[in-house]
């Protein structure tokens, strides 16, 4: 089946750009999301990108799609320490209900 | 818009007592869905449904039922609890679901404890 990877943890000191991997199995994914999640709180849409697209950039945020590797990454710019979350990779399945697989989440952390 | 509203935040029970976690969206969305979140496991789905009087199920199913009679709501019910599904629950709904980037909003977690 689907699987979405991510590595667990990343730490990084502020000011500092964070690049988050993921990879994921379903060549037929149409859609790849990252998702943020602050303690506490429900999952919130950082920024997705079509499958034809090789990158999407979005102020301090760039997504890198490479689909031959099957590989996603997110960087994030001047890393501050609001930006310290759990980070959720996730492609939308190949099938016809369009259903989110995540990965385990990476959690960010940022030193000041 | 009050987006998608869960209720309970917090609940404890029992093993083998029953209760419904109610999830409700006021965006007209069609397509809703019940995901669990535990350590270390990411979030892994529940049960959907694309539309009023369909439901499917997901990856982990067993344990839980699911209706959806109206557009703005989703119920989740746990027959017998148990200890295994202690958990962190998120319901989430799309306006795309079979079409379109199906961006889940989510809402803010029901926090589940089975003792």
């Amino acid at each position: 089946g689907e699987d979405v990877e991510q590595s667990l943890f990343l730490s990084v000191r502020e000011g500092d750009s964070s690049v988050i991997n993921c990879t994921y199995t379903d060549s037929s994914s149409t859609y790849l999301y990252w998702y943020k999640q602050e303690p506490g709180a429900g999952l919130q849409l950082l920024t997705y990108i079509f499958s034809n697209m090789d990158m999407k950039q979005d102020q301090r945020l760039t997504v890198l799609l490479n689909k031959k590797d099957k590989h996603l990454s997110l960087r994030i710019a001047d890393t501050q320490t609001g930006d310290s979350a759990i980070y959720f990779c996730a492609e939308r399945d190949g099938g016809s209900q369009g259903n989110l697989i995540f990965g385990k989440g990476t959690k960010l952390s940022v030193k000041p | 818009n009050a987006g998608v509203t869960q209720t309970p935040k917090f609940q404890v029970l029992k093993t083998g007592q029953s209760m419904t976690l109610q999830c409700a969206q006021d965006m007209n969305h069609e397509y809703m869905s019940w995901y669990r979140q535990d350590p270390g496991m990411g979030l892994r789905l529940i049960h959907y449904s694309v539309g009023a009087g369909i439901t499917d199920q997901g990856e982990v199913p067993n344990g839980y039922n699911v209706s959806r009679s109206t557009t703005e709501d989703f119920p989740l019910r746990l027959l017998s609890a148990a200890p295994s599904q202690t958990s962190v629950y998120f319901c989430a709904s799309s306006g795309q679901g079979r079409t379109g980037a199906n961006v889940l909003t989510f809402g803010a977690g029901s926090r589940l404890t089975v003792l």
